[in-house]
Order: C-alpha cells, then sequence, then structure tokens
C-alpha cells in the first residue's frame, strides 16, 4: 500500500517567517502533486512535480521533487496571512489515473 | 464553466436513513473521483470511473455505500443505511486523466449523520 507522510501536521507562524513542509514515502510515485485547500473548498492544485530533482517556484512558493522520487518539499518564502491553508500532497498510481493523498499540513499565518 | 458541481453542500440526516450525494463534472472530463474527508483519515479516494465505468471502487468502506454514472454529466454516491460514523465532507473531482494529472474538485458535501 502507498502511504505519504506529511510533516508537520499544524504549522501556525507569523507574517514575513520562512517555513517547510514535507510529504515523505517509502514508495516511488511517477509524479507528485501539491494541491491547497481552503475552508469550505475543494483542494486547487498549485504544481506537478515529475522528475526526480525536479524544483519549480510558484512566486514565493518553491517545490522540490527527490532524486528517487519518494520525497518532497514545499518551501514558502516570506509568509503572508493568504498563504493559511490545508496544503496536501498526492502522488499518482502507476497508471498516472488516481491519486494517493498524504494527511496535510494545516498552516496558519498571522499578520 | 461552473467547475464540478455538487448537492447538496451540506446534509443532516438521522441514523438509518438513506442519502444520497449529487456531482456533475466538468464537461469533457473523462475520469470522475469521489473522496471523503476528515480530521482523522484525512482525503481518501473512495472509487473513481473512466468513462462512466467504475474502474477502482476498493476504498467503499462497505457495501452500504454504492456509487453510479449512469452518463458522463452526473453520478451519485448513495449511503444506505446511513451510520454516524458516516460523518465527513464528501468531495467529487473530475479530470481529463493521465495526459494532465490535475483532479478539479466541488466544494464538497458536508454529511452529519445524528
Amino acid at each position: 500500500t502507498q502511504l505519504l507522510e506529511q510533516s508537520p501536521q499544524f504549522l501556525s507562524i507569523q507574517e514575513g517567517e520562512n517555513l517547510t513542509v514535507y510529504c515523505n514515502s517509502s514508495s516511488v510515485f511517477s509524479s507528485l502533486q501539491w494541491y491547497r485547500q481552503e475552508p469550505g473548498e475543494g483542494p486547487v492544485l498549485l504544481v506537478t512535480v515529475v522528475t526526480g530533482g525536479e524544483v519549480k517556484k510558484l512566486k514565493r512558493l518553491t517545490f522540490q521533487f527527490g532524486d528517487a522520487r519518494k520525497d518532497s518539499s514545499l518551501h514558502i518564502t516570506a509568509a503572508q496571512p493568504g498563504d493559511t491553508g490545508l496544503y496536501l500532497c498526492a502522488g499518482a498510481n502507476q497508471a498516472g489515473t488516481a491519486l494517493i493523498f498524504g494527511k496535510g499540513t494545516t498552516l496558519s499565518v498571522s499578520s | 464553466d461552473a467547475g464540478v458541481i455538487q448537492s447538496p453542500r451540506h446534509e443532516v440526516t438521522e441514523m438509518g436513513q438513506e442519502v444520497t450525494l449529487r456531482c456533475k463534472p466538468i464537461s469533457g472530463h473523462d475520469y470522475l473521483f469521489w473522496y471523503r474527508q476528515t480530521m482523522m483519515r484525512g482525503l481518501e479516494l473512495l472509487i473513481y470511473f473512466n468513462n462512466n465505468v467504475p474502474i477502482d471502487d476498493s476504498g467503499m468502506p462497505e457495501d452500504r455505500f454504492s456509487a453510479k454514472m449512469p452518463n458522463a454529466s452526473f453520478s451519485t454516491l448513495k449511503i444506505q443505511p446511513s451510520e454516524p460514523r458516516d460523518s465527513a465532507v464528501y468531495f467529487c473531482a473530475s479530470s481529463l486523466g493521465p495526459s494532465s494529472g490535475e483532479q478539479f474538485f466541488g466544494p464538497g458535501t458536508r454529511l452529519t449523520v445524528l
């Protein structure tokens, strides 16, 4: 069974701080996605990483896929209150047709 | 496009009652997914369809749960009889499939079983 472990589970920081969220597995994934979910809404895709060692940047967010394609990290620089939400990583099954989600990291950024 | 549409947004029912959740995927998407989200277990895949055909229902918790997709624009998830432990937020999502990978989620249905 493929599992994705996310850490930390909860993170509460001040505006302007930097943070890193981790997503780890013992399984290899063909690709990995990061989603962000706000209260009362469904998750929304932020990024997809496919190649081992790949780094993608989305404004103040930096995503990295591990060389062995078993882990990933999300780094946020100078966090803002608008970054508050639940961050979920998801690995694609071998066929690429379904996703396995981690339990998520709840981020709270206060001003 | 209006995105994935789910109804109802909130459902409160009593134990033993039948519950039906509805989903309209994004037009042109060949894949439809049903998820359940709780604090304890996170976001769990229940079942998914490709071109209206169920592909993997291994996540369906038990026989009380059933899902159908009679056509490309409509799917239902039914719980009969419902139990308090079924209380959760149920999401429907759709996607173009492996070529894209991105799943588009609906706003969810918050189910409370008393």
